[in-house]
C-alpha cells in the first residue's frame, strides 16, 4: 500500500513559469515532509523539508506548501530554469522512524 | 570529504551468482541504509543500521544480507541474485539525532541480472 502519492509523474514547463509538484499522504503520524532533487545518474539530494506545524516554507525558488486537513504537500518552483531539470521525490517520515516513504517521483523538464 | 561512496558504478549478474555492493562514508555518521529504486516506484529501504554491530530489515530485506563491522563501511550482499533484483541501489548516511530525511546518499550501482 503506498502512502505517499504523487502527482505528476512527468512534467514540462517553459523556462520562467511556476512548476507545481503535488503530494499526498494516508499516515497523519508522519511529522517531516521532505522533498529530494536527482539528477540523472546520481543519488537524491535534499532539496527542502517542512513539519505540519507550519503551513509554507520557502528557500529561494522553492517554496513547500503543506494542508495538513488534506493531508496533502506541494512543492512550487518559481521562475524554473533548465538547470532545475531533474526528478523530484516527496517523502514523509515520522519522529524517531529511521524509515523514509518516498513518493514515485516526477521527472520535470524545463524548456527554454 | 568524499561523502557517501559506492562501488561498483555498473554490474551485470547472471542468476544465481552472488556479489557484495560497497558503500563507505568519511563523515563518521552513525546510521547507514541501503535503498532500491526502480522506474516509477520511488526509494524503498532494504536494510539500515544504527552502528557497527547493530543492523534491521527495512520493507524489501529479502534476498539480502547486511553486516557493520565498521562505522565506515556497510556492505549489501546478494546471496543469489535473481532478475527481480535488477533496480538501483543506493546507500545513504546521517548522523545520529537528525531526522531520518537528512540523510546524504551516494551516487548509486546500477545492477542488471540476466
Amino acid at each position: 500500500q503506498q502512502q505517499v502519492k504523487q502527482s505528476p509523474q512527468s512534467l514540462i514547463v517553459q523556462k520562467g513559469g511556476i512548476s507545481i509538484i503535488n503530494c499526498a499522504y494516508e499516515n497523519t503520524a508522519f511529522d517531516y515532509f521532505p522533498w529530494y532533487q536527482q539528477f540523472p545518474g546520481k543519488g537524491p539530494a535534499l532539496l527542502i523539508a517542512i513539519r505540519p506545524d507550519v503551513s509554507e516554507k520557502k528557500e529561494g525558488r522553492f517554496t513547500i506548501s503543506f494542508n495538513k486537513s488534506a493531508k496533502q504537500f506541494s512543492l512550487h518552483i518559481m521562475d524554473s530554469q533548465p538547470g532545475d531539470s531533474a526528478t523530484y521525490f516527496c517523502a514523509a517520515t515520522g519522529a524517531g522512524s529511521y524509515q523514509l516513504t518516498f513518493g514515485k517521483g516526477t521527472k520535470l523538464s524545463v524548456i527554454p | 570529504n568524499a561523502g557517501v561512496t559506492q562501488t561498483p558504478k555498473f554490474q551485470v549478474l547472471k542468476t544465481g551468482q552472488s556479489m557484495t555492493l560497497q558503500c563507505a562514508q568519511d563523515m563518521n555518521h552513525e546510521y547507514m541504509s541501503w535503498y532500491r529504486q526502480d522506474p516509477g516506484m520511488g526509494l524503498r529501504l532494504i536494510h539500515y543500521s544504527v552502528g557497527a554491530g547493530i543492523t534491521d530489515q527495512g520493507e524489501v530485506p529479502n534476498g539480502y544480507n547486511v553486516s557493520r563491522s565498521t562505522t565506515e563501511d556497510f556492505p549489501l550482499r546478494l546471496l543469489s541474485a535473481a532478475p527481480s533484483q535488477t533496480s538501483v541501489y543506493f546507500c545513504a548516511s546521517r548522523r545520529r539525532g537528525v531526522a531520518a530525511h537528512e540523510q546524504y546518499f551516494g551516487p548509486g550501482t546500477r545492477l542488471t541480472v540476466t
